[in-house]
């Protein structure tokens, strides 16, 4: 356990559903963040919050919606998806500053989503 | 990521060591993590270099030139449970994280 939790675990959609995934972290931490991971690729960085504030939208379709109503809370909203957005979605916290100064990030167990 | 180049995949046996090696490029290093990630759990801290030289932690150990752009996570004693990926990442100035492709380590008895 990594104080980072995530729910739901799997979910599968098709593509005119919406849903949403929500992250909740227990670490007293400042920044959250969502990442993609597809299959044989890189984590991909797709938000940064930092105080509750969006720094960093790494040029994700706006068909993912996220919102942050807390330091504590991270949802990824989702509509319209296409079959590629498939992959798992991992949120992760930090104690929180700018990304990229010595923050050791903390990762929830990740959302395994397929579209259909 | 593109700046970070870890070989995809390593296989050992129990009781080995096995070093995974890891390269970058960056015009702003912070520092480099190294995290595991077993398949289909989230990935977890190894490891944290700034400056040159070796880490120790357990049978872990971590290692960074700077000069040389290199890094390498050393595993000895190796387990079953050590089959997992290993995720070179890379703490650059002014952006955020970025990760490599991982290293698929084979733990065989």
């Amino acid at each position: 356990e990594t104080g980072v939790t995530q729910t739901p675990r799997h979910l599968v959609m098709g593509m005119t559903n919406k849903k949403s995934l929500k992250c909740e972290q227990h670490l007293g931490h400042n920044a959250m963040y969502w990442y993609k991971q597809s299959a044989k690729k890189p984590l991909e960085l797709m938000f940064v919050y930092n105080f509750k504030e969006q720094t960093e939208n790494n040029s994700v379709p706006s068909r993912f919606s996220p919102e942050c109503p807390n330091s504590s809370h991270l949802f990824l909203h989702l509509h319209t998806l296409q079959p590629e957005d498939s992959a798992l979605y991992l949120c992760a916290s930090s104690q929180g500053g700018t990304p990229g100064l010595t923050e050791t990030q903390y990762f929830g167990p990740g959302t395994r989503l397929l579209v259909l | 990521g593109q700046n970070i180049d870890q070989p995809t995949e390593m296989t050992a046996t129990e009781g080995a060591i096995v070093q995974i090696n890891c390269t970058y490029q960056t015009s702003g290093f912070n520092g480099l993590f190294w995290y595991q990630q077993h398949a289909g759990e989230a990935p977890t801290f190894l490891s944290y270099n700034v400056l040159d030289g070796l880490e120790e932690k357990g049978r872990f150990s971590s290692f960074l030139s700077r000069s040389k752009g290199y890094s390498y996570l050393l595993l000895k004693e190796l387990q079953m449970k050590d089959s997992a990926s290993y995720l070179c990442v890379l703490n650059q100035a002014g952006t955020a994280l970025i990760f490599g492709k991982g290293t698929t380590l084979s733990v065989s008895s």
